[in-house]
């Protein structure tokens, strides 16, 4: 089983549908991250959180919401979802002070398309 | 803010070949970290080779090293003896440490000619 789950893994919806992505994590890092890909332009952060009661703003976080339900949960909202949002998107995670390497670990990626 | 540049959007190698990937990056700090990540048409994020930037020696991992020159805020990925299942888009990525997620570069996909 992956370490970092991501649901749905594909889903197209129409604009103005509220969307929620959901991730999972059983690796036990603290930090967990939402990206955004679109080709050409690379991985663009969306949020982060550093633990349930921390949660910070990325590059291009408008339109977009976050919640942490848990220590393993961290799940992406679309409140009202726009053509131009149809993306690839990650959740990744990254151990906290106590061995840090600095590198992420991604989920499979959940393919949204807004129709 | 930090920026990360892949002057390469394609590159082309024999299967077999040597090929290496460019990446240049802006930053003001001193402590930091830079990573390759490999993603396959299967869209999963893998990362190939990570290197601190403290350390002066490069980063190997098998038939993947870097050449990375700090003063010149390059840092290179040699592929060598490609192989077809190293076709895929390559990522360099940045990360400040102790900071908040990475800067990714806008990739290069690499094609290996049979």
């Amino acid at each position: 089983d992956a370490d970092v789950t991501q649901t749905p893994r594909n889903r197209i919806t129409k604009t103005g549908k509220r969307i929620m992505l959901e991730c999972s994590q059983t690796k036990g890092h603290d930090r967990m991250y939402w990206y955004r890909q679109d080709p050409g332009l690379g991985l663009q952060l969306i949020y982060y959180s550093f633990d349930v009661k921390d949660i910070n703003k990325g590059e291009i976080s408008d339109g977009y919401s976050v919640s942490r339900q848990a220590q393993a949960k961290f799940s992406l909202s679309l409140e009202s979802a726009i053509p131009n949002q149809t993306a690839l998107y990650f959740c990744a995670t990254s151990r906290g002070l106590a061995g840090y390497t600095g590198e992420l670990f991604f989920g499979e990626g959940s393919r949204l398309t807004v129709l | 803010a930090q920026t990360v540049t892949q002057s390469q959007p394609e590159m082309s190698v024999q299967e077999a070949e040597t090929v290496t990937l460019s990446c240049t990056y802006d930053t003001s700090e001193s402590d930091y970290y830079l990573f390759w990540y490999k993603q396959p048409p299967s869209r999963q994020m893998i990362l190939v080779i990570r290197q601190e930037a403290y350390k002066q020696q490069n980063a190997t991992e098998n038939r993947f090293s870097v050449n990375f020159q700090k003063a010149a805020k390059s840092f290179s990925l040699k592929i060598s003896d490609s192989q077809l299942g190293d076709a895929a888009m390559y990522f360099c990525a940045y990360r400040s440490g102790g900071a908040d997620g990475l800067t990714f570069g806008k990739g290069t996909h690499l094609i290996i000619q049979p």
